[in-house]
């Protein structure tokens, strides 16, 4: 079983500023992978960034980047040089390595992004 | 261009009846949920479907039913039987393989989600 919280139900940050969204999770599966997503007010889910628990090295996708402390359970999004279209509900998400294993959501953090 | 179509994008039922929410996929994947998205709660999973003719119950699947006839279509009915049916529904798919064997392939494709309103 899995688990996933994020704990902050609203973020503010100033344009070209950074901000970090938290997330822990929690699994009993040795192989897993973590994700965030974007879901802005057109309300489609867009995938932002993975992260492979077997990997040391924290996922960067441009602007976005993680901090993966594995044995904090730790998942957190850092944002930089914010951007108006950075605004939108961003979900954490988990899911164990074997083909059953379904994806599995936080309850969601909103991004404000102000001028 | 390959992806998911989600039908009605809005979607209004009256107390005591049975509604179906349509989702289609051109991607050639095996794999396709179905997610209730709640205000405050996030998404949840109601039922999933690795292959077609086979599908299993999620974590909310009280109230709904599937079916998997065809590869390109995982219908979700909403029964009556659903006490809040008011929600915003999602369907996704996947290929039905780990994400370490997957690869760079691996990862969920969402539809463009239908609003259901019960009046």
């Amino acid at each position: 079983a899995q688990t996933v919280t994020q704990s902050q139900p609203e973020m503010s940050v100033q344009e070209a500023e950074t901000v970090t969204l938290s997330c822990t999770y929690d699994t009993s599966e040795s192989d897993y992978y973590l994700f965030w997503y974007k879901q802005p007010p057109s309300r489609q889910m867009i995938l932002v960034i993975r992260q492979e628990a077997y990997k040391q090295q924290n996922a960067t996708e441009n602007r976005f980047s993680v901090n993966f402390q594995k044995a904090a359970k730790s998942f957190s999004l850092k944002i930089s040089d914010s951007q108006l279209g950075d605004a939108a509900m961003y979900f954490c998400a988990s899911r164990g390595g074997g083909t059953a294993s379904k994806l599995t959501f936080g309850t969601g953090t909103r991004l404000q992004v102000t001028l | 261009d390959g992806g998911i179509t989600q039908s009605p994008k809005y979607l209004f039922r009256k107390e005591g009846q049975n509604v179906t929410l349509s989702c289609e996929q051109n991607l050639n994947h095996d794999a396709m949920y179905w997610y209730r998205q709640d205000p405050g709660q996030g998404l949840r999973l109601i039922y999933y479907s690795q292959i077609v003719n086979d599908f299993q119950k999620g974590d909310i699947a009280e109230g709904y039913s599937v079916s998997r006839e065809k590869k390109e279509s995982f219908p979700l009915t909403v029964t009556s039987a659903q006490k809040n049916p008011t929600a915003f529904y999602l369907c996704a798919s996947s290929i039905n393989d780990s994400p370490r064997t997957g690869g760079e392939n691996y990862g969920y494709t969402f539809g463009s989600g239908t609003r259901l309103t019960v009046v």
